[in-house]
């Protein structure tokens, strides 16, 4: 069974940076791409960021373009988000999304349970 | 970047009806759609992908169909549990784009 376990999530300052994880199991980790989608209190859902299985190529919305840089450790099934310079508008809850192959060029066809992230003095 | 298009953005309907939602893009993407279920406080779940495919799992009152820029989500007969917000996202391309959501509601 497919497990995305997304951690590192809390309250930041505007200005601040944070670091989420996510931990991967019940798949061989390094055959799929996988992403990162958030959704503000109240909105809908916003793709941000994917990248393959190998973490050969990266693909990432202009509006974190820049400021937020995923990542992966395939020796440790482990999917990361860098975000810099975090505004409050950045406030959302951030899910870990698996694809169904390894190119990036797959549909999404698992979630994780979500990080609330607060950006807020 | 593509736009995505859902309609309507709320319906109110009973148990047992049948339920359609559409998801328009603004370009061509074949059929590189999926359709999302979102219940309050939840993860999304996966639905469809490649616009028809019912992903393992998922009950056989959902379907979904067409290609091209024009896309259906249809419950045949709508389940208490079937009371969710739908999202269709595309993958044709990057930037991959969400619709705005469909909320299902209670008549």
């Amino acid at each position: 069974e497919v497990q995305l376990l997304e951690s590192g999530g809390g309250l930041v300052q505007p200005g601040g940076s944070l670091r989420l994880s996510c931990a991967a199991s019940g798949f061989t980790f390094s055959s799929y791409a996988m992403s990162w989608v958030r959704q503000a209190p109240g909105k809908g859902l916003e793709w941000l960021s994917t990248i393959s299985g190998s973490g050969g190529s990266t693909f990432s919305a202009d509006s974190v373009k820049g400021r937020f840089t995923i990542s992966r450790d395939n020796s440790k099934n482990a999917l990361f988000l860098q975000m810099n310079s975090l505004r409050a508008e950045d406030t959302a809850v951030f899910y870990c999304a698996k694809d169904k192959g390894d190119s990036g060029y797959y549909p999404i066809d698992s979630w994780g349970q979500g990080t609330l992230v607060t950006v807020s003095s | 970047a593509i736009q995505m298009t859902q309609s309507p953005s709320s319906l109110s309907a009973s148990v047992g009806d049948r339920v359609t939602i559409t998801c328009r893009a603004s370009q061509d993407i074949r059929n590189d759609l999926g359709w999302h279920q979102q219940k309050p406080g939840k993860a999304p779940k996966l639905l469809i992908y490649a616009a028809s495919s019912l992903q393992s799992g998922v009950p056989s009152r959902f379907s979904g169909s067409g290609s091209g820029t024009d896309f259906t989500l249809t419950i045949s007969s709508l389940q208490p549990e079937d009371f969710a917000t739908y999202y269709c996202l595309q993958d044709y391309d990057y930037p991959r784009t969400f619709g705005q959501g469909t909320e299902v509601e209670i008549k």
